[in-house]
């Protein structure tokens, strides 16, 4: 089947640099992506997501690339909090119904 | 916008036990309605979903069910809890929008089978 994945299951970074979270995904006909952020026993947050016929998009010191042609989607933080210290998921729209596909998770680790 | 409310926020079982976990929506009408269960340091996967009362999707085989009785209410339930049913249930809300549609996670109940 298809599927979504994160092949960095954790980043560390120091506060104040920028974070780069990976994702690949294999559907190629999926044309919705979305970022969520998880905190330790909490549900998913909705962070931002993406259309297909778009490759970038800004939300607040967060950005969304999309490369197509490579199934690649990636998610920048910009200035690293030690707030931002969580699992961060991205998920994929498939079979054009209200389905999301999630990859495993990228564990970001924020030090002061 | 709307708020997804889960209960309980914990919930600690023994082994053959029954299990009913409760889903409500607030500040939406006609929303698609989602169970997810989360593995400790795993992703998510999905179990159920529906488009509208009484309706019920089933994603996996598995010791679970799920019932809609209301528009905003969502229910996952179990006649005989499995020690492999323990994880954190998550239930989400999307608008049915189609390819766009954006789904938002309630707070989760974490399950315990002894």
């Amino acid at each position: 089947g298809e599927s979504v994945g994160l092949h960095l299951p954790t980043l560390s970074v120091q506060e104040g640099d920028n974070s780069i979270i990976n994702c690949a995904y294999s559907n190629s006909a999926s044309d919705y992506f979305i970022w969520y952020k998880q905190e330790s026993g909490k549900g998913p947050q909705f962070i931002i997501d993406i259309r297909s016929n778009m490759d970038k998009r800004q939300g607040q010191r967060v950005t969304v690339l999309l490369n197509k042609t490579v199934k690649h989607l990636s998610l920048q933080i910009a200035a690293t909090q030690p707030g931002d210290s969580a699992v961060y998921f991205c998920a994929e729209n498939t079979a054009g119904f209200q389905k999301l596909v999630f990859g495993t998770g990228t564990r970001l680790l924020v030090s002061p | 916008s709307q708020t997804i409310h889960q209960w309980p926020a914990t919930l600690v079982q023994p082994v053959g036990s029954p299990l009913s976990l409760e889903c409500t929506v607030e500040g939406t009408s006609n929303p698609n309605l989602y169970w997810y269960r989360q593995a400790a340091g795993r992703g998510l996967q999905l179990l159920f979903y529906s488009v509208g009362i009484g309706q019920i999707s089933s994603e996996v085989p598995q010791n679970l069910s799920a019932s809609r009785p209301q528009d905003r209410q969502f229910i996952l339930s179990s006649k005989k809890l499995l020690l492999s049913d323990s994880g954190f249930y998550l239930c989400a809300c999307g608008m049915g929008q189609g390819a766009t549609d954006t789904q938002y996670f309630g707070p989760g109940t974490r399950l315990t089978v002894l």
